[in-house]
């Protein structure tokens, strides 16, 4: 009964690959997140996703792509990888997005447990 | 300059000790400040939020802010071997950025 689950959770592959990451949480919530974290533990957000729509899009290279199937599901696909992408994965769901709520109510993230991507 | 900052540590201290945890923050539009602990290979677990100034309290953790300031802490009262993880203070304004920004954690190590 995980809230937030990610697969898979070790992901060691070749530069020049193509790999995927999926998410999936059953809290109902309307909004889900990739955070990527480095090796200094620096939390930085990639994507946001509201109900399957793009609405956070940050300077990311765009051999990294997010896709929504629903709002439930939230995956990664990344093309070409890199040494440098090497990190932890996590994702990431909160109730709505930050900001869309009642002035004083927090809409706290609840993050899964990362996938720790190695290139080689 | 880094919107939120925070020291590394690692911060070792006796099990029974006081903790204090703080970060700084540079823009004064966030509201929203949040406290997450991430043991080792695991995800950020929330733990504390506030809303706005003052103090927070749930059992042996206090959350402070001081938005004059632009200073947030976190308290632990009687520190335990486990609560030793990375504490990454969060913050976020309430308008529409949609975006939580971290600071980069401290890391934090109770000796029993």
């Amino acid at each position: 009964d995980t809230a937030v689950s990610q697969t898979p959770k070790y992901l060691v592959t070749q530069m020049g690959n193509d790999k995927s990451i999926k998410c999936e949480q059953n809290l109902g919530h309307d909004t889900m997140y990739w955070y990527k974290q480095d090796s200094k533990k620096f939390l930085k957000i990639m994507f946001s996703y509201n109900n399957k729509e793009l609405i956070i899009n940050e300077t990311v290279p765009n051999r990294f792509s997010p896709k929504s199937p629903d709002k439930a599901h939230l995956n990664l696909h990344i093309n070409s990888l890199e040494l440098g992408d090497s990190a932890v994965y996590f994702c990431a769901s909160s109730p709505y997005p930050m900001g869309d709520g009642p002035s004083s109510y927090n809409s706290p993230l609840h993050f899964g447990n990362g996938t720790r991507l190695t290139v080689t | 300059q880094k919107e939120v900052e925070q020291d590394p540590g690692p911060l070792s201290v006796p099990e029974g000790a006081i903790v204090s945890l703080n970060c700084t923050y540079s823009n004064s539009a966030f509201q929203y400040f949040m406290w997450y602990r991430q043991y080792s290979r695991k995800g950020p677990e929330l733990l504390m939020y506030t809303y706005s100034s003052g103090n927070k309290e749930d059992g042996r953790f206090t959350a402070q802010v001081d938005k004059s300031s632009k200073y947030i802490s976190l308290f632990i009262r009687d520190s335990q071997p486990s609560d030793s993880a990375t504490y990454l203070c969060a913050m976020s304004q309430p308008s529409g950025t949609y975006k939580y920004i971290f600071g980069t954690g401290t890391r934090l190590k109770v000796l029993a």
